[in-house]
């Protein structure tokens, strides 16, 4: 059962960039990598996946070590509106567990 | 992205009652997921809910207390019977759809059993 460690909370500042770790030691060759957050009062939303390469979108990047036992989600510029819990998960095939994730607070 | 609607969004329920949570998609998904989130708790899943045959149960969880039901391939539905104040929690559906490897949430429905 693959698993992930997160920190349990992290703070920016607001308009700075954030670097959330997830260690995943245990991760398989079929592992994806996925980063979901949860707002207050609202289901999981969806950032970033990748499998070995690092990945861009519009909400954050994903860097993904060589050995795969680690990555990192990047807010290149954090906001109040990202203030959320930041999950890690890896994910093969229908199985998708949650750690207790990351609480992420940025400070005005 | 699939948008998933979730009813009840919110009720109080009497303890030893049942409840039947419905979830519907606005396009046609091959995977759909039940989850369930005790207050100030992470995510754990509950059952993946299968087309047309009965669902599969994680670990700790049993069709009798949580029966679901999904008839065709935008909806779904979770019962959460003999309800207990234990049960008072965040019941999320999530849908994989079969373009891609993304996973979307519903606003979930949060229930609370006096």
């Amino acid at each position: 059962d693959a698993k992930t460690t997160q920190p349990n909370s992290m703070e920016s500042n607001e308009e700075e960039p954030v670097h959330l770790p997830c260690n995943h030691s245990t991760i398989s060759g079929t592992d994806y990598i996925h980063w979901y957050r949860q707002l207050p009062s609202q289901g999981p939303e969806y950032v970033i996946h990748g499998l070995t390469s690092n990945v861009n979108n519009r909400m954050a990047s994903l860097a993904i070590a060589e050995d795969r036992k680690s990555s990192t989600l990047i807010l290149h510029r954090a906001t109040l509106r990202d203030a959320a819990v930041y999950y890690c998960i890896l994910r093969w095939n229908n199985d998708m567990r949650f750690g207790a994730g990351t609480r992420l607070t940025v400070k005005p | 992205s699939a948008v998933i609607s979730q009813k009840p969004s919110r009720d109080i329920c009497q303890r030893g009652t049942s409840l039947t949570i419905q979830c519907q998609v606005d396009s046609q998904v091959t995977m759909m997921f039940w989850y369930r989130q005790q207050p100030g708790q992470s995510l754990t899943l509950i059952a993946t809910a299968n087309q047309g045959s009965e669902a599969t149960y994680e670990s700790g969880f049993v069709i009798d207390k949580f029966p679901i039901s999904r008839p065709n391939l935008t909806f779904s539905t979770l019962t959460v019977s003999n309800m207990s104040p234990e049960d008072s929690s965040i019941y999320l559906c999530s849908v994989e759809q079969a373009s891609g490897n993304t996973i979307y949430f519903g606003e979930g429905s949060w229930l609370t059993v006096v």
